[in-house]
């Protein structure tokens, strides 16, 4: 079946810090890849996205690129700032058996440091 | 815009007791679901629903029932509610041709 993995946190950097989160997937088909974020005390929002191989989802300065031969999406940031602070989720859907309910990773915690 | 809506923000039960997580969303979206978020665990899927009238099973549905009579609607209904049930409970809604999730801001439950 699907399954996503990413790297365990948390991951704790100072402000203006370079970031990647680390993600790989698994998929039986050909699947849309997200990445999610969650600020404290609410739920998921969308991040970014991407459909295809190669396509390159961007938002808020977070960018992840779909690498279909390594079966990841790793999420970037060039810089972070302290309102970075949330736990980002790697998910990816693929339709199969015709339901489009994602499958996510365990999250990964960011921690950024005045 | 609402977006989703979930009932109530905070829960207390003690073992036994049953209630009901109201999930209700305002996007004439085709797709619901029912997640719960543990530490360290992730998000895993308790029910989910392709449309009114259908539902099925997540990764973990014991212990829940769910019912879609409308598209607007989701609840999740814990029968006889255990302290393994201990957890914050989060409603997402889709529909396939955009394929995002949109959730709610969730349900934070304790079983004593």
């Amino acid at each position: 079946g699907d399954s996503v993995t990413q790297m365990e946190g948390p991951v704790t950097l100072s402000e203006e810090a370079f970031l990647t989160i680390n993600c790989t997937y698994t998929a039986t088909g050909y699947p849309s890849l997200f990445w999610y974020v969650q600020y404290p005390g609410e739920g998921l929002q969308l991040l970014l996205k991407a459909t295809k191989a190669d396509d390159k989802g961007s938002n808020k300065g977070f960018e992840a690129t779909y690498r279909k031969e390594t079966t990841s999406f790793h999420l970037e940031k060039g810089s972070v700032q302290v309102s970075d602070s949330a736990v980002y989720f790697c998910a990816l859907s693929d339709g199969t058996g015709g339901s489009y309910i994602p499958t996510f990773g365990r999250g990964t915690s960011l921690i950024v440091h005045p | 815009n609402a977006g989703v809506t979930q009932t109530p923000k905070f829960q207390v039960l003690k073992t036994g007791q049953s209630m009901t997580l109201q999930c209700a969303q305002d996007m004439n979206h085709e797709y619901m679901s029912w997640y719960r978020q543990d530490p360290g665990m992730g998000l895993r899927l308790i029910h989910y629903s392709v449309g009114a009238g259908i539902t099925d099973q997540g990764e973990v549905p014991n212990g829940y029932n769910v019912s879609r009579s409308t598209t607007e609607d989701f609840p999740l209904r814990l029968l006889s509610a255990a302290p393994s049930q201990t957890s914050v409970y989060f409603c997402a809604s889709s529909s396939p041709k955009a394929n995002i999730q949109y959730f709610g801001a969730g349900t934070r439950l304790s079983v004593l």
